[in-house]
């Protein structure tokens, strides 16, 4: 089975600093690795994800994530952070072989807020 | 926006009926996922369909059903519905059955069960 943790239930971060909201993986195999942002009464948007290759990704809206196979980790990044960035942000795993490899399970979630 | 539509956007019911929730899929799109998001479950994975298939089953209860038609577009039909199948139902497509394919998410019909 896998599974993901997001140990931050709310990361508070001032408007142009940098900002990190973590995630830790626990899968048999290699995994997959996505990131999703959800705003007030919207559906999930996807971010960027982790197939293989580069262990720094670029995503949406300036955000990037850094895969550490050692440390089981996809921690999601962005430089200076925005007011507009404040929103539901889930980290995700999905198995490349295997049963289940088709179900992405995901974190419970940290919610950012960005202070002007 | 996705891409992905989703109808109706809420939905308000009573114990024991049943309700069918919609789903097409981004244009070209063959797989369709479906996810409850609840306060106290958080996002699960309930099914999946490719091209009219059913692919994969997560944590879906036995009164939960779904397919997909030959335009591509699902239905998840749930009944019996008790107070705890209130949450947001969320539908995904992906171009493909592949494992690195991107899921691109609906904006979610609310189900309420009064």
């Amino acid at each position: 089975a896998q599974s993901v943790a997001q140990p931050e239930d709310q990361v508070n971060v001032a408007e142009g600093n940098p900002l990190t909201v973590k995630c830790t993986y626990s899968v048999s195999g290699n995994p997959y690795l996505f990131w999703y942002v959800q705003y007030p009464n919207r559906g999930l948007q996807f971010l960027l994800k982790y197939i293989t290759g580069d262990n720094l990704v670029k995503g949406s809206y300036g955000f990037e994530a850094e895969f550490n196979k050692s440390q089981t980790s996809f921690h999601l990044k962005k430089p200076s952070a925005l007011v507009s960035d404040s929103a539901l942000y889930f980290c995700a795993v999905r198995r490349v072989e295997g049963t289940g490899r088709r179900a992405l399970t995901f974190g419970s979630g940290t919610r950012l807020q960005v202070q002007p | 926006d996705s891409g992905v539509t989703q109808t109706p956007k809420h939905l308000i019911t009573a114990t024991g009926q049943r309700v069918t929730l919609r789903c097409s899929p981004r244009s070209g799109d063959l797989s369709v996922y479906w996810y409850q998001q609840s306060l106290d479950q958080g996002l699960q994975f309930l099914i999946q369909y490719y091209n009219g298939e059913e692919r994969a089953k997560g944590n879906i209860l036995e009164r939960f059903s779904a397919q997909q038609f030959p335009d591509l577009h699902s239905e998840l039909n749930l009944s019996s519905l008790e107070l705890g199948d209130s949450a947001l139902y969320f539908c995904a497509s992906s171009s493909r059955d592949r494992v690195f394919d991107t899921q691109y998410f609906g904006p979610g019909t609310r189900l309420t069960v009064l």
